[in-house]
């Protein structure tokens, strides 16, 4: 139980094009998912949190116009990243928290390794 | 501003040993703690929770929570090359999870 997937597990796009990633709790139903992102050897980055049916709550310096965040059913969020350029390449994770996790427990995706060239 | 701090380490022991990680925080309002294990390249995997003070043991691992001292820690016993990761320590009060920046764990064959 409690498995997060992600699509597509790696993109390789042209700068100034859109990518959108997809994040599905495929065994729970998510209140709440997260999108971290995560560059070589350093630590998680919170980016923003979504609520299904609700606007994302953007952590400070994150621009919400830039990293778009939909969070349509209890089972999909995704994450847009457009014009996309090469410092925003970087691994992207999502995490979903289910409603019926008593102690907060998040589960992650497995990923998106996101290159802009 | 609340905060959970890690060693960043590498941790180095030699495989069967006993592995000791540990984690602070600041937020005396955290009800529950969690232990991930990260790969390199791949996305954190939860090990364990913990909520109460005391040791809580599943297989290999140990996790142990003293809330009067804010320390959180993990015991990982007879060391497995296979346990090298980093080490991600995670406390919630409530809505948000709050992460520590990972302890990189290396168990020599």
């Amino acid at each position: 139980g409690a498995v997060v997937s992600q699509h597509p597990s790696w993109v390789i796009c042209k700068s100034g094009t859109s990518v959108k990633i997809e994040c599905r709790s495929l065994d729970f139903q998510a209140t709440t998912m997260f999108w971290y992102r995560q560059f070589p050897k350093q630590s998680l980055m919170l980016m923003a949190t979504s609520n299904e049916g609700s606007k994302a709550t953007y952590e400070q310096g994150v621009e919400k116009d830039k990293f778009l965040i939909n969070h349509a059913s209890l089972t999909l969020s995704t994450l847009t990243v457009t014009s996309a350029h090469p410092e925003d390449s970087s691994f992207y994770i999502c995490s979903a928290r289910s409603r019926l996790a008593g102690y907060n427990e998040q589960f992650f995706g497995p990923g998106t390794r996101l290159t802009v060239l | 501003q609340k905060e959970v701090e890690q060693n960043s380490g590498p941790l180095s022991v030699p495989e069967g040993a006993i592995a000791s990680l540990n984690c602070t925080y600041s937020d005396r309002g955290s009800q529950s703690f969690f232990w991930y294990r990260q790969y390199s390249g791949k996305s954190p995997e939860l090990i364990m929770f913990i909520y109460s003070n005391g040791d809580k043991e599943d297989g290999r691992f140990t996790a142990q929570l003293n809330k009067a001292s804010q320390y959180v820690s993990l015991l990982i016993r007879d060391s497995q090359p296979s346990d090298s990761a980093t080490y991600l320590c995670a406390s919630t009060g409530g809505f948000k999870t709050i992460f520590g920046a990972g302890t990189r764990l290396f168990v020599k064959a």
